[in-house]
């Protein structure tokens, strides 16, 4: 159980397009969930977190207007990274937790390149 | 939220035991230690979860002393396919957010 899926698992945009990244608690509810963003070589980044029904909160220096995150379920939370740039190309890695549970589990992860 | 802090990187030769040490002085009355193993383009997969004393599972041990400022991730046996980075986070429950540290790159020579 506690399967978390991410789609898609690549994706190339043009410089200047928007790109939205799904993050599916499959087996669970997600009470809470996380965006991440990884550079290579470097570890997890955590640019927010949503609970459901609530707006996200963002840490700082992470742009709200640029990357959106709505969850709108207890299963599903989007990212939306507007107007990409090339330097928006990144891992970024989504995860959930249940309500009241400790461990926090992962998608896989999706790759954006921006050209 | 509960600093760790980890060895930056570990060599070791297939079949040894591997153990990795985490440090987390200022850690909560509710805080979980929680390993994660993260290969390269993949998500972090959850290892072994741990409050006090030992816990072991299929895949690897977790040892925690009584005063709970450090813990010791312990992998029997590895194999090159163990070469990975290693994540010491500690964790509660609630809405807390989970952040990461700069984890440990275990890479194991054959």
């Amino acid at each position: 159980g506690a399967v978390v899926s991410q789609h898609p698992s690549w994706v190339i945009c043009k410089s200047g397009t928007s790109v939205k990244i799904e993050c599916r608690s499959l087996d669970f509810q997600a009470t809470t969930m996380f965006w991440y963003r990884q550079f290579p070589k470097q570890s997890l980044m955590l640019m927010a977190t949503s609970n459901e029904g609530s707006k996200a909160t963002y840490e700082q220096g992470v742009e709200k207007d640029k990357f959106l995150i709505n969850h709108a379920s207890l299963t599903l939370s989007t990212l939306t990274v507007t107007s990409a740039h090339p330097e928006d190309s990144s891992f970024y890695i989504c995860s959930a937790r249940k309500a009241g549970n400790t461990e926090a589990f992962f998608g896989q992860g999706t790759r954006l390149t921006v050209v | 939220l509960a600093k760790t802090t980890q060895p930056i990187s570990m060599d070791s030769y297939e079949g040894q035991e591997v153990n990795i040490t985490c440090s987390h002085n200022n850690i909560a009355t509710n805080d979980y230690i929680t390993w994660y193993q993260q290969f390269p383009s993949q998500g972090p997969r959850f290892i072994i979860q741990g409050y006090k004393t030992k816990v072991t599972n299929e895949v690897a041990s977790l040892f925690i002393p009584a005063d709970r400022k450090s813990s010791t991730l312990s992998l029997p046996r590895v194999s090159l396919s163990d070469t990975a980075v290693y994540y010491c986070l500690a964790l509660s429950g609630g809405y807390q957010k989970v952040t990461f540290g700069t984890g440990t790159k275990l890479q194991v020579i054959p």
